[in-house]
């Protein structure tokens, strides 16, 4: 039972560069979310997905783009990393809009 | 906006008390309330959902009460173990489709 993973585990990356952070579950859950945190900010929601082909943004939208092709997979991108978006990012699934959610490990992005 | 804050934001205690952790949100329209646990680089685990129509949930030695028109949860811990040391975080879903508001979190450590 593999539940939800995150690679990379630690990326480094330099200003400008695009980088693209995975999430996979296997649970088949139709909601799939995107946090990151960050000390005085606490965790805030980026993106959101409510099922395959439909997202939409959240609190912190900016500078990054998701896509979710597959129901399982949900990778979120930053077009043009900068110094701001060092930080912790957490993937996490729910079965639907109001259950329980699951996190992922997280995936430490340090922007130099 | 819905605010949460959890209050203490650091607490230290001996083995074998029992804690409460407080949270409060500032809109009562919520779906539900979750409580989380992260230990230091790590994931968010879940411990507890409360849906909006639930006054508790229990699991194991810890037992979650929600009171929403007053915009209030706790988080009862019973005779704590140092194993219990981790950050304990709050977070409230409004707005529909499962998006988590979370507080800043209270840091425990349980000392033998």
């Amino acid at each position: 039972d593999a539940g939800i993973t995150q690679s990379p585990r630690y990326k480094i990356t330099e200003t400008g560069r695009q980088v693209t952070l995975m999430c996979h579950q296997t649970w088949s859950h139709s909601y799939m979310f995107w946090y990151r945190q960050d000390l005085g900010h606490g965790l805030r929601l980026i993106y959101y997905s409510a099922a395959a082909d439909i997202t939409d943004k959240g609190e912190v939208p900016d500078g990054y783009v998701v896509s979710r092709s597959k129901t399982e997979n949900f990778p979120l991108t930053l077009e043009s990393a900068t110094r701001s978006q060092t930080s912790v990012y957490f993937c996490a699934s729910s079965t639907s809009g109001n259950t329980e959610a699951f996190f992922g490990q997280g995936t430490r992005l340090t922007v130099v | 906006k819905q605010e949460v804050t959890q209050i203490p934001a650091a607490l230290s205690v001996p083995e074998g008390e029992n804690l409460v952790l407080n949270c409060s949100f500032t809109d009562s329209a919520i779906y539900n309330l979750q409580w989380f646990r992260q230990d230091p680089g790590k994931g968010l685990t879940s411990l507890l959902l409360i849906q909006s129509s639930q006054r508790e949930q229990t699991s194991g030695r810890l037992n979650a009460s929600l009171d929403k028109s007053s915009g209030r949860s706790t988080l009862y811990i019973a005779a704590s173990q140092p194993g219990d040391s981790a950050t304990y975080l709050c977070a409230v879903t409004s707005g529909g489709y499962n998006k988590l508001i979370f507080g800043a979190g209270t840091r425990l450590a349980v000392h033998p």
